[in-house]
């Protein structure tokens, strides 16, 4: 399958600092890229969907200041962290799909800590 | 709105026998599905998918059926390996996102 590559693979951070995730597809061209949060034994919760070249589009409850995600090209969106609280620890996942009804192909996670 | 279940949190099969992953979803407009496999600390990985055209795909020692007058779909792995344990997740294609089940976690006995 198509290769997605996220970065770094896991993060601390003292609190109140911003941390910055890079999800880059590889091998393909991803029009739309997708953010998402799993907390210990609960399913993968969508934070943001994002097509390359315009805003991202937030989930009801995601704060879209504290988390700022940047698609500016077809093969790489980074997720901002700003302002991390010990609460925003979490496993951030991206993903990314080169059009609609295909396969969305995952990055390995990262898991951020902030103490 | 689309709400995709997976009732099973846990599941224990032995070596060899057969895994059977159920998965429920509550809008029929979006008949795409998804399996998705999960280690711990990683991101899933694509297992298998299913469109409304078919009741049944099958890759290897994976099948997965879709039963669209019940909205019901599930994943057979059979024989089931140890490896083979880990998180399962269905997942809806709605357009331009998915929708995730809660997982269920196979535990596959040596």
């Amino acid at each position: 399958g198509a290769v997605v590559s996220q970065h770094p693979s896991w993060v601390i951070c003292k609190s109140g600092t911003s941390v910055k995730i890079e999800c880059r597809s590889l091998d393909f061209q991803a029009t739309t890229m997708f953010w998402y949060r799993q907390f210990p034994k609960q399913s993968l919760m969508l934070m943001a969907t994002s097509n390359e070249g315009s805003k991202a589009t937030y989930e009801q409850g995601v704060e879209k200041d504290k988390f700022l995600i940047n698609h500016a090209s077809l093969t790489l969106s980074t997720l901002t962290v700003t302002s991390a609280h010990p609460e925003d620890s979490s496993f951030y996942i991206c993903s990314a799909r080169s059009g609609m009804n295909t396969e969305a192909f995952f990055g390995q996670g990262t898991r951020l800590t902030v103490v | 709105d689309q709400q995709v279940k997976q009732n099973s949190p846990s599941l224990s099969v032995q070596e060899g026998r057969i895994s059977i992953l159920n998965c429920d979803y509550t809008n029929s407009m979006f008949d795409y599905f998804l399996w998705y496999k999960k280690y711990p600390a990683e991101g899933p990985t694509f297992l298998i998918s299913i469109s409304s055209i078919k009741d049944k795909n099958e890759d290897g020692r994976f099948t997965v059926f879709l039963n669209k007058s019940a909205k019901h779909l599930s994943l057979h792995i059979v024989p089931s390996q140890p490896g083979d344990s880990a998180v399962y997740f269905c997942a809806n294609n709605a357009g331009n996102m998915l929708t995730f089940g809660g997982g269920t976690r196979l535990m596959v006995k040596p």
